[in-house]
């Protein structure tokens, strides 16, 4: 059962536009969400949390926002660069990290 | 940001061979890691956390006598993956941390396992 779930494979965004990607989990006892970046053949690079007490942490481009009630976190890029593009992975957090599947973000110029 | 190593970065084996890999924390002492196996197109999966000085917590599903995980030191983990098969090819990646209770853990940048 994937507690975690990110339901866009791929997104694809023209540079200088906003990225919006989703995340929905099932588990209402997470206690933090986090996102990461993944290059190919690299680890992931974390990139920016949430606690599960807040809705919304900004920092610079990268906000992420949290709807407790709809178990839902988004994260919004902006505005979107080339060297953006990765795979996202959304994960949350009570005594381990849990993954979603990932999100494959394309920016064209 | 805190630096996590990991070597070698990929390794063809032998079917029947065992593996080691080393995990290290370069500027912080990891009170955890954690090690994760990643397949094509897929999401990472946790297959154990350890703890220095402690045996490794195994996920479900993880064989924890063919994958020996020994974390010696504040900065150091390594994962050996025992009598080696085909299907134990994957990517395999660890991570540490140096707080409890956030979930911000620091990843390193992967081994490649190939197993012929």
């Amino acid at each position: 059962d994937q507690q975690v779930k990110q339901n866009s494979p791929s997104l694809s965004v023209q540079e200088g536009r906003i990225s919006i990607l989703n995340c929905d989990y099932t588990n209402s006892m997470f206690d933090y969400f986090l996102w990461y970046k993944k290059y190919p053949a690299e680890g992931p690079t974390f990139l920016i949390s949430i606690s599960s007490i807040k809705d919304k942490n900004e920092d610079g481009r990268f906000t992420v926002f949290l709807n407790k009630s709809a178990k839902h976190l988004s994260l919004h890029i902006v505005p979107s660069q080339p060297g953006d593009s990765a795979v996202y992975f959304c994960a949350a957090y009570t005594d381990k990290l849990i993954f979603g599947t990932g999100t494959r973000l394309q920016v064209f110029p | 940001g805190a630096v996590v190593s990991q070597h070698p970065s990929r390794v063809i084996c032998k079917s029947g061979t065992s593996v080691k890999i080393e995990c290290r924390s370069l500027d912080f002492q990891a009170t955890t890691m954690f090690w994760y196996r990643q397949f094509p197109k897929q999401s990472l999966m946790l297959m154990a956390t350890s703890n220095e000085g402690s045996k490794a917590t195994y996920e479900q599903g993880v064989e924890k006598d063919k994958f020996l995980i020994n974390h010696a030191s504040l900065t150091l983990s390594t994962l050996t993956v025992t009598s080696a098969h085909p299907e134990d090819s994957s990517f395999y990646i660890c991570s540490a941390s140096g707080t409890a209770h956030s979930g911000e853990q620091y990843f390193g940048p992967g081994t490649r396992l190939t197993v012929t």
